[in-house]
């Protein structure tokens, strides 16, 4: 199976500030039809985990553009450029071009 | 708009069975997959399977293989996980998330259940 390993597992943040998590694959997550496969996942205390980017880098509908998405191959960010409260969580990626489909363990973004 | 409304919670003793449904509703359900994905209590995410609702066909994780049964009712817009030979290990809240109806790289799960707590306890 492919590895998500996340960094770091727990990020304390001021409000206002920024945050970024990182998130790196064992193996290269470039498909055969030349895209990667590559989500971001945002779960709040006690909510179902919720999208907010798909395929590296496209910011889903309704989610603040504050959150971005980038990276290539093996590595991947995400980054939030001023953090609010609602902004705390478990912030997870996820590969799908591998089967089978593995996630990050999870970082948990809390407030300072 | 899209809903996918989950079973409620679920006790069982370990080595007997769970069966979780999956009411979807708001899009042509049978143009979509569903996805299971299991969390363990203050753990993360994990996969177990894919079904698609436009023909049926699945693809389970290696882990729970051969213990899991993912199937479809397209009359009522209905997906179905069942898990079989219950153990400790497999508390968690159950969720599923709406997937694309062909399995490849691309995972849509935009839309998700509220989560099924199943617990295994003697």
């Amino acid at each position: 199976d492919v590895v998500m390993t996340q960094s770091p597992l727990s990020l304390p943040v001021t409000l206002g500030q920024p945050a970024s998590i990182s998130c790196r694959s064992s193996q290269s997550l470039v498909y055969s039809d030349g895209n990667t496969y590559l989500n971001w996942f945002q779960q709040r205390p006690g909510q179902s985990p919720r999208r907010l980017i798909y395929k590296v880098s496209n910011r889903d509908s309704g989610v603040p553009d504050r959150f971005s998405g980038s990276g290539s191959g093996t590595d991947f960010t995400l980054k939030i450029s001023r953090v609010e409260a609602e902004d705390v969580g478990v912030y997870y990626c996820m590969q799908g071009t591998h089967w089978p489909m593995t996630f990050g363990q999870g970082t948990k973004v809390e407030i300072k | 708009q899209v809903h996918l409304v989950q079973s409620g919670a679920e006790v069982k003793k370990p080595g007997a069975s769970v069966k979780v449904s999956c009411q979807a509703s708001g899009y042509t359900f049978t143009s979509y997959g569903i996805s299971w994905v299991r969390q363990a209590p203050g753990q993360g995410l994990e996969w177990m399977g894919w079904i698609s609702a436009h023909d049926g066909n699945t693809n389970y994780s290696p882990k729970i293989q051969g213990r899991v049964t993912m199937t479809t009712d397209t009359s009522t817009g209905t997906a179905y996980m069942e898990l079989r030979s219950l153990r400790s290990d497999d508390t968690a809240v159950y969720y599923c998330a709406r997937d694309l109806w062909l399995l490849g790289g691309d995972h849509e799960l935009y839309y998700w259940g509220q989560g099924t707590l199943v617990t295994v306890s003697s």
